[in-house]
């Protein structure tokens, strides 16, 4: 079974440009969620969708967002980029919503996203 | 407050020695609990994880965790380190409603 994936992998941006990243889950997973990884804080969870609806919202501006589609398939969208928008962002898919617990969540490579 | 807790951002380990790298987790209940492995330039892949039907776990690539209620620990072992075992690790917790928290994650480095 084909893993998680996620276009592009890189991407290189200006200030003030807007981006949209691409995540295509495990065939059968409705679970998809978005990560920023950064070296200063980590992994911060962004935001959770589930057949479509969106579940749960970290602690990020509203310059981000995403949608799912009803292939279960993912976007994020990052508008008015800022410096501190550099990070990789990672994409992981489960069977079931992240508040089932247990579900493990499978990651893809992420996407490497650069703001000059 | 903190709910998953890494000690030590960097750890330096001589090939075949033993591998420890800790864990720690707050919370009232035992949680559900995950070591992911990230290699340079990928995403994360799963080592092991605890769901209350063993205390010890044993994972991929000879890893194994022991969950440890009274001292609220998960702290991931391999016997012998291997060169291809450098990468980070980040220790994750799932708690109920909804919150799953990852540590910071610690980079182990393999001396040959």
């Amino acid at each position: 079974k084909a893993g998680v994936t996620q276009t592009p992998r890189y991407l290189i941006k200006t200030r003030g440009q807007q981006v949209t990243l691409s995540c295509s889950p495990i065939s059968g997973h409705r679970s998809v969620s978005w990560y920023q990884q950064t070296p200063g804080q980590g992994l911060q969870f962004l935001f959770e969708y589930f057949s479509e609806t969106q579940r749960n919202k970290g602690n990020f501006p509203g310059r981000f967002s995403g949608r799912q589609f009803s292939n279960s398939r993912s976007e994020m969208n990052v508008s008015t980029l800022e410096l501190g928008d550099s990070a990789l962002y990672l994409c992981a898919s489960s069977l079931a919503p992240r508040a089932n617990g247990a579900d493990t969540q499978y990651f893809g490579p992420g996407t490497r996203l650069t703001v000059l | 407050a903190q709910s998953v807790t890494q000690l030590g951002s960097h750890v330096s380990v001589s090939e075949g020695a033993l591998v420890l790298l800790r864990c720690n987790y707050s919370s009232s209940v035992p949680p559900y609990l995950f070591w992911y492995v990230q290699y340079p330039n990928q995403g994360l892949q799963l080592l092991l994880k605890y769901t209350s039907a063993a205390t010890l776990v044993k994972g991929i690539n000879g890893f194994e965790a022991e969950f440890k209620k009274s001292e609220t620990s998960f702290h991931l072992t391999k016997p012998s380190a291997h060169m291809s075992d450098a990468a980070e690790y980040f220790c994750a917790v799932s708690l109920t409603g909804n919150q799953f928290y990852f540590g910071t994650g610690t980079s182990l480095t393999v001396i040959p």
